[in-house]
């Protein structure tokens, strides 16, 4: 199956420093990857959704300029969470989908997640 | 709104015995149904899903799941567990369109399995 890859895996920063998380498509290119956010015994939460090209669409109550979401080719997306604080712990997971020139079917391949830990 | 709801949080079970997680959902139109696995320390995984046709839809590793329109329902089931399917399953549901689309997850249900 398609495969998508997360870096860092985890990362532990000070208060105020802007942290940026990697999700790429390994064999396959992404038109649509997703992040969401996942605390501790609680669900995945949509944070946003990023089209190759264009500007990310926001879930409400997402900061769009906390949450700095980049998508520029078809196997990059990028998360940068700036001025990081303590309840921006977290850990953040990506998913990839839309394989482009294969009809797809709403099945999105996860990345392993990154922890992120707010000093 | 779309909302999917798993009502067992934590589940323990001898090896051996029987599974079955529950999976309701609301959205009034077409849906496409996942169960997803998350082994620990390991990325979510798809586990099977239901598009459209066979309403009991087998996945991988022994499980399926059943799709019941009437009750909004898409439980989980696997007749004999494994010490190996201890992990988090996620239900999940989109709105039916092809491409893809935001999942919208359930708050997941931890299976522990007793040697």
């Amino acid at each position: 199956g398609a495969v998508v890859s997360q870096h860092p895996s985890w990362v532990i920063c000070k208060s105020g420093t802007s942290v940026k998380i990697e999700c790429r498509s390994l064999d396959f290119q992404a038109t649509t990857m997703f992040w969401y956010r996942q605390f501790p015994k609680q669900s995945l939460m949509l944070m946003a959704t990023s089209n190759e090209g264009s500007k990310a669409t926001y879930e409400q109550g997402v900061e769009k300029d906390k949450f700095l979401i980049n998508h520029a080719s078809l196997t990059l997306s990028t998360l940068t969470v700036t001025s990081a604080h303590p309840e921006d712990s977290s850990f953040y997971i990506c998913s990839a989908g839309g394989l482009a020139g294969v009809v797809s079917t709403g099945e999105l391949f996860f990345g392993e997640g990154s922890r992120l830990t707010v000093l | 709104a779309q909302s999917v709801s798993q009502h067992n949080h934590h589940v323990i079970l001898s090896e051996a015995a029987s599974l079955e997680l529950g999976c309701n959902y609301s959205y009034g139109g077409t849906v496409n149904l996942f169960w997803y696995v998350q082994y620990p320390g390991q990325h979510l995984q798809l586990l099977l899903k239901y598009f459209s046709g066979d309403p009991l839809v087998k996945g991988i590793k022994g499980f399926e799941a059943e799709f019941i329109k009437s009750k909004f329902s898409f439980n989980l089931r696997k007749p004999s567990v494994q010490w190996s399917d201890t992990a988090e399953y996620f239900c999940a549901v989109n709105g039916g369109q092809t491409g893809a689309n935001n999942l919208f997850f359930g708050t997941g249900t931890r299976l522990t399995v007793i040697p």
